[in-house]
């Protein structure tokens, strides 16, 4: 089955503590996306790369890093200096030349 | 940058009513529009799209409406079911990386 995967479905972390996302693709997308949702909010860009090696910032950036070292893998690091980590966080990816970007089901981390 | 604004946020139907949700954009230079579906604890799903080429676009009982001089588009579904019941998502964007969404609409079907 081609898709998009995330893990763990929930998290958990004490404040303070740096986590990582994970997030796999195996539809051979060159672009990958992580965004943020919060009740009653749409879904803001926290970061996006178009090709490995190569990742720029989105609306929210600051408290997260990322890394893109295989074409298939994204992972998002929420750091502890992101004040509000508590959210629903989504993976998604796209073709180079295609705006349709395809979701994973989505990381709940809650930071105690 | 581009900005989103989606109305309304809730929205409740009975069974076989027709739903609409309007999307305004900022970005005079946007030229794909998607709508997608999320389910509760799931990721969004698209379901039907339009490009700035294109003002209508129709699949089965889901249609897309763009009107670019105004700078908004709608999503009209028909013959609603309870199983339309999810949280309905507009976008904007020219480019990877440049697309926007707006907040959200809760669709509710009655049955």
């Amino acid at each position: 089955d081609g898709g998009i995967t995330q893990s763990p479905k929930y998290l958990f972390r004490k404040e303070g503590q740096n986590v990582t996302l994970s997030c796999e693709q195996n539809l051979n997308h060159d672009a990958m996306y992580w965004y943020r949702q919060d009740p009653g909010q749409g879904l803001r860009l926290i970061y996006y790369s178009q090709i490995v090696n190569d990742f720029q910032k989105g609306d929210i950036a600051e408290g997260y890093s990322v890394s893109r070292e295989k074409k298939e893998s994204f992972p998002l690091t929420v750091t502890s200096a992101q004040k509000n980590p508590t959210a629903f966080y989504l993976c998604a990816s796209s073709e180079l030349a295609i705006n349709e970007q395809f979701f994973g089901p989505g990381t709940r981390l809650t930071v105690l | 940058g581009e900005n989103v604004e989606q109305h309304p946020s809730t929205l409740s139907v009975q069974e076989g009513d027709s739903a609409v949700i309007k999307c305004t954009y900022s970005d005079s230079a946007s030229n794909y529009f998607p709508w997608y579906k999320q389910e509760l604890g799931k990721g969004p799903q698209l379901i039907i799209d339009i490009r700035s080429n294109v003002g209508e676009k129709k699949d089965q009982r889901i249609a897309v409406t763009l009107n670019k001089t105004a700078k908004h588009f709608s999503l009209h579904i028909t013959e609603t079911q309870p199983e339309d019941s999810a949280v309905y998502f507009c976008a904007a964007g020219r480019r990877r990386g440049d697309m926007r969404f707006g907040a959200g609409t809760r669709l509710t079907v009655k049955p």
